[in-house]
């Protein structure tokens, strides 16, 4: 079984600012983690992945995450917020590395708020 | 290439009444999944398509959902008849043949649906 916790429902940062948010993951197996973006009135885009090539991943719009084994960590960061990245975000994890054909376990997702 | 669309995007029905939402994946995607978010909580998994054929439907909440794929294009999912616990937003999302980690799940806007 799996499962993903996401550490606050809200973040509020000011533009400029770090942006962290925190994942926590459970598996069975080694995962394969996932982060993605919903913003208003749009569908769930894929942020970045992990797939044990690499412990760093960068993604899209300057995000980028660190894979902690010893952890259970998937915290996704940006070193400068930016109004526009202003947005709810979803760890997901998959058992398997399709991610698409293997199916998804999200987590409740957190709200980025972005203060000018 | 057009993205995975839904209809409606919003629906308000009455308890008792019937609602079929629709899918349909991007060309030539295989797989189809629907998930579900009631609100505050995490997204969840309902079932998965390959073509025609459902993989897995473990995540049904029961038989008042009836999902179906005719032809292996598009996908509706049936709600009849409607609770109040069924209200949420219902995500479809689909991707390519077979399993790949270059073939994340690519989601459409989703389809509000408000059961009064």
């Amino acid at each position: 079984a799996q499962s993903v916790t996401q550490l606050g429902s809200h973040v509020s940062v000011s533009e400029g600012a770090l942006v962290l948010l925190r994942c926590n993951y459970s598996s069975s197996v080694p995962p394969y983690l996932f982060w993605y973006v919903q913003y208003p009135n749009q569908g769930l885009q894929l942020l970045l992945k992990y797939t044990s090539a690499a412990t760093l991943v960068k993604g899209i719009n300057g995000f980028e995450a660190e894979f902690k084994k010893s952890e259970t960590s998937f915290h996704l960061t940006k070193p400068s917020a930016h109004m526009s990245d202003a947005a709810e975000y979803f760890c997901a994890v998959s058992e398997g590395s399709g991610g698409g054909a293997d199916g998804l376990t999200f987590g409740k997702g957190t709200h980025l708020i972005i203060q000018p | 290439e057009a993205g995975v669309t839904q209809f409606p995007s919003h629906s308000v029905i009455e308890k008792g009444q019937t609602v079929t939402l629709r899918c349909d994946p991007i060309s030539g995607h295989d797989n189809l999944y629907w998930y579900r978010r009631v609100m505050g909580k995490e997204i969840k998994f309902l079932l998965h398509f390959v073509k025609e054929s459902k993989q897995d439907e473990s995540g049904m909440p029961n038989n008042r959902f009836l999902a179906e794929r005719t032809g292996g294009t598009y996908s509706t999912l049936k709600v009849q008849p409607a609770e109040l616990e069924d209200s949420g937003v219902y995500f479809c999302a689909s991707s390519p043949p077979g399993r790949s980690s270059n073939s994340p799940l690519h989601f459409g806007n989703g389809t509000r649906l408000t059961v009064t």
